[in-house]
């Protein structure tokens, strides 16, 4: 069965610092979402993206982060200058088409991400 | 934000009895539900979903009944199984916002063997 990939699964870094996760969407899906989840807290959703544009972006995501979807397989989530409060999993999702529809989104393993 | 809320944090069930998992919800626009399984250290796992146009969904073990005025819904597990045993969410979107889903805060199921 077709699944959404995350790397890494865990990544440490220090304050200030970039940090991209990558996510390889499932196949023939067109939507890509980012969720990210502080520990001991709700799933909230930073970001969907289509059509190599965002769709939807959250108060979350402010300018220190950024979607890209560089070739055809992968989506990318940059953090530009990460903060402690950045520590948290992060989940990448896609659905197939999501456009008014109302479809399932299927989620990745998640990255752990820990900011020192 | 609390437009979706599981008000119980855990459950506890014997196993073959039926477990049923509670969801409230406050924005009326919500048109789609789902409720995901999650074990730790994974990505949530799709379950089952149901749109505002039914009340009720099946699939297999696993039955969500939705109740639009009370705006409530609720995941039936039944019979329980010991590899049910993770933490369940309830999510929610509506049309034309990105997709985006609204999750609850989580129900951790526990199915005694």
């Amino acid at each position: 069965e077709p699944e959404v990939t995350q790397t890494p699964s865990h990544q440490v870094t220090q304050m200030g610092q970039e940090v991209i996760l990558r996510c390889v969407p499932i196949s023939n899906h067109l939507y890509f979402y980012w969720y990210r989840q502080i520990l001991g807290q709700k799933v909230e959703f930073l970001v969907s993206f289509y059509n190599n544009e965002i769709s939807e972006k959250s108060e979350i995501f402010d300018d220190q982060f950024s979607v890209e979807r560089p070739d055809g397989s992968n989506f990318t989530l940059k953090i530009r200058s990460t903060k402690l409060e950045d520590s948290a999993m992060y989940f990448c999702a896609s659905s197939p088409t999501g456009v008014g529809l109302q479809e399932t989104q299927y989620f990745g393993p998640g990255t752990r991400l820990l900011v020192l | 934000d609390q437009q979706v809320k599981q008000n119980s944090p855990s459950l506890s069930v014997q196993e073959g009895r039926i477990s049923i998992l509670n969801c409230d919800y406050t924005n009326s626009m919500f048109d789609y539900f789902l409720w995901y399984k999650k074990y730790p250290a994974e990505g949530p796992t799709f379950l089952i979903s149901i749109s505002s146009i039914k009340d009720k969904n099946e699939d297999g073990r696993f039955t969500v009944f939705l109740n639009k005025s009370a705006k409530h819904l609720s995941l039936h597990i039944v019979p329980s199984q010991p590899g049910d045993s993770a933490v369940y969410f309830c999510a929610a979107s509506r049309r034309y916002a990105g997709n985006m889903l609204t999750f609850g805060g989580g129900t951790r199921l526990m199915v005694k063997p």
